[in-house]
C-alpha cells in the first residue's frame, strides 16, 4: 500500500509569488491534514479536509488555502509569498475524523523563499 | 487553549540504556495522544497511539503511558540503539479535534 505522497518534494520561489503544494493520501483514507515546521515555531496546524469540507483550521492568515478533491488527494495554496513562509510543509492523512485514527505523513515539501 | 510541552529539548545517552521522554498538555480534555519519530528532513513516523480511555500502549521496545488528570505522557526506549537517534514528537487531539505538537526531543544515542 503505497504511502502519503508529497509533491514536490523541493521548491524554490521568490517573494510575491504564489505556490501549490500537493498531497495524496493512503489510499482509503478520507482525512487530510496539513502543517507547517520551522525551526523556531515547530509544527503547527494549518488546516484539515474530510470529504472535500474544510473541518478544521489553525491560526493563519488567508494567503494560506487548501482544498481537497472528490478522490481525497488535497492542495494547499500560499499565496503573495513572504520571506517568513520558507518551510516544510508536512500533509498528514487518515482514515476518519475519529478519535482513535493514527496519522500518516508524507515526507514533505521543502519550501524556500527568496 | 491547549499547549504541549516536552522536556528535554535534546537528550544524548550511549547505546543500552533505557530512557525516558516527557510530555505535558495544559488541558485534560483530549481525544487522544500520539508519539511520533521524525528524522532529519523528513516526515512524521507514528510510534504508539494512546486514547483518552487508555493508560498505555506498547510496541516492541516502545511504551508510552497516559496520565490525563495530571497532564503528562511519557515515552519509555527501552535498551536504546544508534537507529533510536531522531526527534520524538508528541501531539494531543483535543478541541475541534486539532492535533497541537510539542517541540520535540532530538535523541541521539551514541555508539
Amino acid at each position: 500500500k503505497a504511502g502519503v505522497t508529497q509533491t514536490p518534494r523541493y521548491l524554490i520561489k521568490t517573494r510575491g509569488q504564489q505556490v501549490t503544494l500537493s498531497c495524496s493520501p493512503i489510499s482509503g483514507h478520507r482525512s487530510v491534514s496539513w502543517y507547517q515546521q520551522t525551526p523556531g515555531q515547530g509544527l503547527q496546524f494549518l488546516f484539515e479536509y474530510f470529504s472535500e469540507t474544510q473541518r478544521n483550521k489553525g491560526n493563519f492568515p488567508g494567503r494560506f488555502s487548501g482544498r481537497q478533491f472528490s478522490n481525497s488527494r488535497s492542495e494547499m495554496n500560499v499565496s503573495t509569498l513572504e520571506l517568513g513562509d520558507s518551510a516544510l510543509y508536512l500533509c498528514a492523512s487518515s482514515l476518519d475524523l475519529v478519535s482513535h485514527e493514527k496519522l500518516f505523513f508524507g515526507s514533505g515539501t521543502q519550501l524556500s523563499v527568496l | 487553549k491547549q499547549e504541549v510541552t516536552q522536556i528535554p529539548a535534546a537528550l544524548s545517552v550511549p547505546e543500552g540504556e533505557n530512557l525516558v521522554l516527557n510530555c505535558s498538555f495544559t488541558d485534560s480534555a483530549i481525544y487522544n495522544l500520539q508519539w511520533f519519530r521524525q528524522d532529519p528532513g523528513k516526515g512524521l513516523t507514528s510510534l504508539l497511539l494512546i486514547q483518552s480511555s487508555q493508560r498505555e500502549q506498547t510496541s516492541g521496545r516502545l511504551n508510552a503511558s497516559l496520565d490525563k488528570s495530571s497532564g503528562r505522557s511519557t515515552l519509555y526506549i527501552a535498551a536504546s540503539q544508534p537507529g533510536d537517534s531522531a526527534t520524538y514528537l508528541c501531539a494531543v487531539r483535543s478541541g475541534t479535534y486539532k492535533y497541537i505538537f510539542g517541540t520535540g526531543t532530538r535523541l541521539k544515542v551514541l555508539a
